[in-house]
């Protein structure tokens, strides 16, 4: 697609259900990110893939956090049992060349998620 | 953890005139970049520098990556009311697409 989309856009959900945030980085993209960016902060880094490869994993807060990106396109973000306290805008980005060369990284829209 | 350290917090300024802002970090990066992100949308990069001493123009912005690889500023030149929004330093890992992101400067511009 013309930029980076992510689905849903908006999503509420009750403490302790699991949800599951899509990115559909643009096509060709080799590297695929995901932050997580709170009210009236910067983007923290999660995760980020090199084709369908997780190459770090160190933002993720807890193992209810996981990602995949099973053929090196659309990835999913997994929250399980999810808290209040992981409401935030998770915001997916993606770059064309390997993340490690320095290439422009571009953001998508973002999801908001709101844990009630 | 490494942290990036953005300031001022919040700039109101009049229309027409010079900004400054800037970001310190206690690490060193290889890479300092610029986003600038309105409301409802992603950060978008303006600026990257990849060079120790490096100084960068994009338009009315320049930005420099400091000697030390520990800061960066940016400046941007007679601002107008389309400058708004929150402007982010961001400075990548070394040899990792990680990138740590300051806390923003929330820009307003006066007509």
């Amino acid at each position: 697609g013309a930029g980076v989309s992510q689905s849903p856009r908006y999503k509420v959900t009750k403490r302790g259900q699991d949800v599951a945030l899509r990115c559909d980085p643009i096509s060709g993209h080799v590297s695929l990110y995901w932050y997580r960016q709170a009210l009236g902060q910067g983007p923290e880094f999660l995760t980020y893939f090199n084709y369908e490869a997780q190459q770090d994993k160190s933002g993720l807060p807890n193992d209810r956090f996981s990602a995949e990106r099973p053929e090196g396109s659309i990835s999913t973000l997994t929250i399980q049992r999810t808290e209040q306290r992981d409401s935030a805008m998770y915001r997916c980005a993606s770059s064309l060349g390997a993340a490690e060369g320095g290439n422009t990284i571009y953001f998508g829209e973002g999801s908001w998620l709101t844990v009630v | 953890g490494q942290q990036l350290n953005q300031s001022p917090q919040s700039m109101f300024i009049q229309e027409g005139e010079d900004v400054s802002m800037n970001c310190t970090s206690s690490s060193i990066f290889n890479t300092w970049l610029w986003y600038k992100q309105e409301p409802g949308e992603g950060p978008v990069l303006l600026i990257a520098l990849y060079k120790a001493g490096e100084l960068t123009s994009n338009g009315r912005l320049t930005a420099q990556f400091g000697i030390t690889r520990k800061d960066s500023f940016l400046n941007i030149s007679a601002s107008i009311p389309s400058d708004v929004g929150i402007y982010f330093c961001a400075g990548q890992v070394a040899n990792t697409g990680k990138l740590i992101f300051g806390q923003g400067t929330t820009l307003q511009v006066k007509p």
